[in-house]
């Protein structure tokens, strides 16, 4: 069983579209984030929703909306896609919270390319 | 804010060999966790070792190793016997206790030379 897996692992699409990526955990956390990794690859978080709340909302274009509608699932809408939007994008989960040494358990990766 | 860095954007060690990664970062906090990440090429991060800053013994997990130096605020990696499969992108990860944002150094390149 995948812990944590997103869906669609590959998107290919033209500029201004629009496209949605989804997540889902099994591993019963409570805290649940969006990651882009660049060509350099070099991480940087997005968002992170904590049952259902969005408590992390870093720098990020408008058209970038992230939704939860349960603890176990946050998806990520991009609207008007821009070429530099070309990224992977990680979902990941963790426990969260102080009692927890908050590792974080990641999915596959979505590689979104945009042309 | 909180930073995290990577020096060294790409090494080399021959298989069998030991090899240390650097990291440094930067916080006034004094409570938080320091986590060592692996990508290898098939794109998953996979959790390679973490360090509770309360904690002075270093963490160890089989040939994995840290060396956590809270003072000069330096969290190492050390790969003993380094095997082919050890080749991958090493990312160094600090998380404050009080939140639960992770952030991420740029990372390492580590290639394993037969």
């Amino acid at each position: 069983d995948t812990a944590v897996s997103q869906t669609p692992k590959y998107l290919v699409t033209q500029m201004g579209n629009d496209k949605s990526i989804k997540c889902e955990q099994n591993l019963g956390h409570d805290t649940m984030y969006w990651y882009k990794q660049d060509s350099k690859k070099f991480l940087k978080i997005m968002f992170s929703y904590n049952n259902k709340e969005l408590i992390i909302n870093e720098t990020v274009p408008n058209r970038f909306s992230p939704k939860s509608p349960d603890k176990a699932h946050l998806n990520l809408h991009i609207n008007s896609l821009e070429l530099g939007d070309s990224a992977v994008y990680f979902c990941a989960s963790s426990l969260g919270g102080r009692q927890n040494t908050g590792e974080l358990f990641f999915g596959e990766g979505s590689r979104l390319t945009v042309l | 804010a909180q930073t995290v860095t990577q020096s060294q954007p790409e090494m080399s060690v021959q298989e069998a060999e030991t090899v240390t990664l650097s990291c440094t970062y930067d916080t006034s906090e004094s409570d938080y966790y320091l986590f060592w990440y692996k990508q290898p090429p098939s794109r998953q991060m996979i959790l390679v070792i973490r360090q509770e800053a309360y904690k002075q013994q270093n963490a160890t997990e089989n040939r994995f190793s840290v060396n956590f130096q809270k003072a000069a605020k330096s969290f190492s990696l050390k790969i003993s016997d380094s095997q082919l499969g050890d080749a991958a992108m090493y990312f160094c990860a600090y998380r404050m206790n009080r939140d639960d944002k992770i952030i991420f150094g740029k990372g390492t390149r580590l290639h394993i030379l037969p």
